[in-house]
């Protein structure tokens, strides 16, 4: 099955700085990347996505990136606030016609120092 | 649209004890997806239903069950609890097949 490896595991970067989060996947048949976040005792919110045929993505100040010759794909956070604080997770998964299961990074802990 | 809960939030069950989760998707959702979160082996999956049908199943025992109903709402039960069993289950909705949206989760603790 998919396996996802997630670096790092934590990672603390000061106010106004970037933030960079990489994962690899193990199946070269999968073709979804979401990103979720997650804070303390909440439920993880998709944050951004991307498919097989993209290669980057953005929406403000977040983007995704994927390369798939290489089975991984990044995080990117620009301009990093406090309120960016959370665990992040990355999931990879082949969707098909029969539905979607995800499998997940461990989570990194992105702590955002003012 | 509201989106999707899940009843109870806390339940404190003892070994051997069975519990039964609830789950309703936001309203539209036709696909439900359950997962375990543990500090030790993180979020993985459990199942997936669409349209009352077991769509995928992850690796759990058979312990672990769930099912769902005309209205999608979906339930997953376990049986024989096990200290291990404790965790964070988290349900899913989807109108599609890509995103999924979590709910709250229900913290089941097994003493």
């Amino acid at each position: 099955g998919e396996n996802v490896e997630q670096h790092p595991s934590t990672l603390s970067v000061q106010e106004g700085d970037s933030a960079v989060i990489k994962c690899t996947y193990s199946d070269s048949a999968s073709n979804y990347f979401p990103w979720y976040k997650q804070e303390l005792g909440k439920r993880p919110q998709l944050i951004i996505d991307i498919r097989s045929n993209v290669g980057e993505k953005k929406d403000q100040r977040i983007a995704v990136t994927l390369n798939k010759t290489a089975k991984h794909f990044s995080l990117h956070i620009t301009e990093t606030q406090p309120e960016d604080s959370a665990v992040y997770f990355c999931a990879a998964s082949r969707v098909t016609g029969g539905g979607n299961k995800l499998t997940f990074g461990t989570g990194t802990q992105l702590k955002v120092e003012l | 649209k509201a989106g999707v809960t899940q009843t109870p939030r806390y339940l404190i069950k003892t070994r051997g004890q069975q519990v039964t989760l609830s789950c309703s998707p936001i309203s539209g959702h036709r696909s439900v997806s359950w997962y375990q979160q543990t500090p030790g082996q993180g979020l993985q999956f459990l199942f997936e239903y669409f349209s009352e049908t077991q769509r995928n199943k992850g690796n759990f025992p058979g312990r672990f069950s769930g099912r769902q109903f005309s209205n999608s709402r979906s339930e997953m039960n376990v049986s024989t609890l096990e200290l291990g069993d404790s965790a964070l289950y988290l349900c899913a909705s989807s109108d599609r097949v890509y995103e999924q949206f979590f709910g709250p989760g229900t913290r089941l603790t097994v003493l």
